[in-house]
């Protein structure tokens, strides 16, 4: 399996014009979590969903961003319009339902597997 | 979830065991520990976890104590590739709020030759 894969790599745009991020999880995986990396904040979840659908998205910092998962392949992560302070590298992971709890240790039914991040610059 | 405590920063000596502390005194008893380590510029990688007893797999070890209050995540034999940011989390094993991981500072590992 490729992994989760995350596109772009690299994005630097301008303040205030709209910025999409995309994500595909591991194939079969149920949950798929946008997390954001700054120096300042460190690792932070934003949101994350379960069969396509968002569980929680209290940790979404205001209406300008906005996350869609159309189908349990893809996902997009949106910022309209951006600003310099939304700078920072963003992550998408996928995982499994979990196993039961108290019961035996299976890594694949409760690690998230991380992608490599989209590194974003707001000027 | 219970807050943890981990020491900013500490080195290894490539080849020894790097033992890696976590505090976590205010643990409930349906609360999992959770390691996870981030190699500079990757995201994060599982590593680890467990509710009560200790746990091994081909990473590392995780020792918790009887009291769970306290955890520490042992790599056997470190090489340079294990310099990274260990982060120990604690979370819910329940369905409800599984998803949610909560990372803190993290531990930086330097291994060095």
């Amino acid at each position: 399996d490729a992994g989760v894969i995350q596109s772009p790599r690299h994005e630097v745009t301008e303040m205030g014009q709209e910025v999409t991020l995309r994500c595909k999880p591991i194939s079969g995986h149920d949950y798929l979590f946008w997390y954001r990396q700054t120096m300042m904040r460190g690792l932070e979840l934003l949101i994350y969903f379960n069969n396509n659908v968002p569980i929680d998205d209290s940790g979404m910092p205001e209406d300008r961003f906005s996350a869609k998962m159309p189908n349990a392949s893809f996902s997009t992560l949106k910022i309209q319009p951006s600003e310099p302070r939304d700078s920072a590298v963003y992550f998408c992971a996928s995982s499994m339902l979990p196993g039961l709890a108290g019961g035996p240790v299976f890594s694949a039914y409760n690690e998230q597997f991380f992608g490599p991040g989209t590194r974003l610059t707001v000027l | 979830d219970a807050k943890t405590t981990q020491p900013p920063s500490m080195d290894c000596a490539e080849g020894r065991a790097a033992n890696l502390p976590c505090n976590h005194s205010t643990i409930s008893g349906n609360e999992y520990v959770y390691w996870y380590r981030q190699i500079h510029s990757q995201g994060p990688q599982y590593i680890i976890h467990g509710l009560k007893n200790n746990e091994t797999n081909e990473m590392a070890s995780l020792i918790i104590t009887e009291d769970r209050k306290s955890s520490t995540l042992i790599l056997p034999h470190a090489t340079l590739r294990d310099t990274a940011v260990y982060y120990c989390i604690v979370r819910e094993g329940t369905t409800d709020s599984w998803g949610k991981l909560q990372f803190g500072a993290g531990t930086q590992v330097v291994v060095t030759p």
